[in-house]
């Protein structure tokens, strides 16, 4: 069966600090991937998604960043963190009807 | 303009009733998808329902229908026997030819 894990489960970064998270998908061959983030008391918002090896797209402008550098490993990224980048980060996968299975996600908290 | 619409922002419901949690959804396109997600507090995304635009018959999971309206662009959740573990957000979500809209969601509290 297919797992996706998701880590770190918290994360507290001073401002201007980078930023890793990591997804990584079991038990299925060429995913597609996706980011989202959702604000405190908010839906879920795209970020980013990715169809194959090195194949992103990025639905909102910002200063993060996300890469496939293998098959089931898709990996967020910030170079310096806003405080604007706090949320809860989700991993997920998506088989061919598009349903959605989520990571536990990532609370962010920048300070 | 909004791609899914939910405008309750908070429900209660009494346990054992019977909730509706409304949404509607603006698309063009003919082939499309409609999912519910649960999130409990831990915040994990819980799959409940899928509905295809070509299925003719309301999609039923247990305690979950959904109340599908395709002429009023709706597909409203339905939840009978409501049970305490249902508290939780509960996402409406549209799948066009792209990745998954979600909608703002509804917080449902199930009242002993």
């Amino acid at each position: 069966s297919q797992t996706i894990h998701q880590w770190p489960a918290t994360l507290v970064q001073p401002v201007g600090s980078p930023l890793s998270l990591e997804c990584t998908v079991e038990g299925t061959s060429n995913p597609n991937l996706y980011w989202y983030r959702q604000a405190a008391g908010r839906g879920l918002q795209l970020l980013f998604y990715s169809v194959g090896i090195g194949q992103i797209s990025s639905e909102v402008p910002q200063n993060l960043s996300a890469s496939r550098p293998q098959d089931r490993q898709f990996i967020l990224s910030s170079k310096k963190l806003l405080l604007s980048d706090s949320g809860f980060y989700l991993c997920a996968w998506s088989d061919v009807r598009r349903k959605l299975f989520f990571g536990s996600g990532t609370q962010l908290s920048v300070l | 303009a909004q791609k899914i619409t939910q405008t309750q922002p908070g429900m209660f419901v009494q346990e054992k009733e019977a909730v509706t949690l409304d949404c509607t959804y603006d698309t063009s396109d003919q082939s499309y998808g409609l999912f519910w997600y649960k999130q409990p507090s831990s915040g994990e995304m819980i799959f409940l329902i899928y509905q295809g635009s070509y299925d003719e018959q309301n999609a039923t999971e247990g305690r979950y229908s959904l109340n599908f309206q395709k002429a009023r662009k709706s597909a409203n959740l339905v939840i009978s026997a409501s049970q305490l573990g249902d508290s939780a957000m509960y996402f409406c979500a549209m799948r066009e030819n792209t990745p998954l809209v979600f909608g703002k969601g509804t917080r449902l509290s199930v009242i002993a």
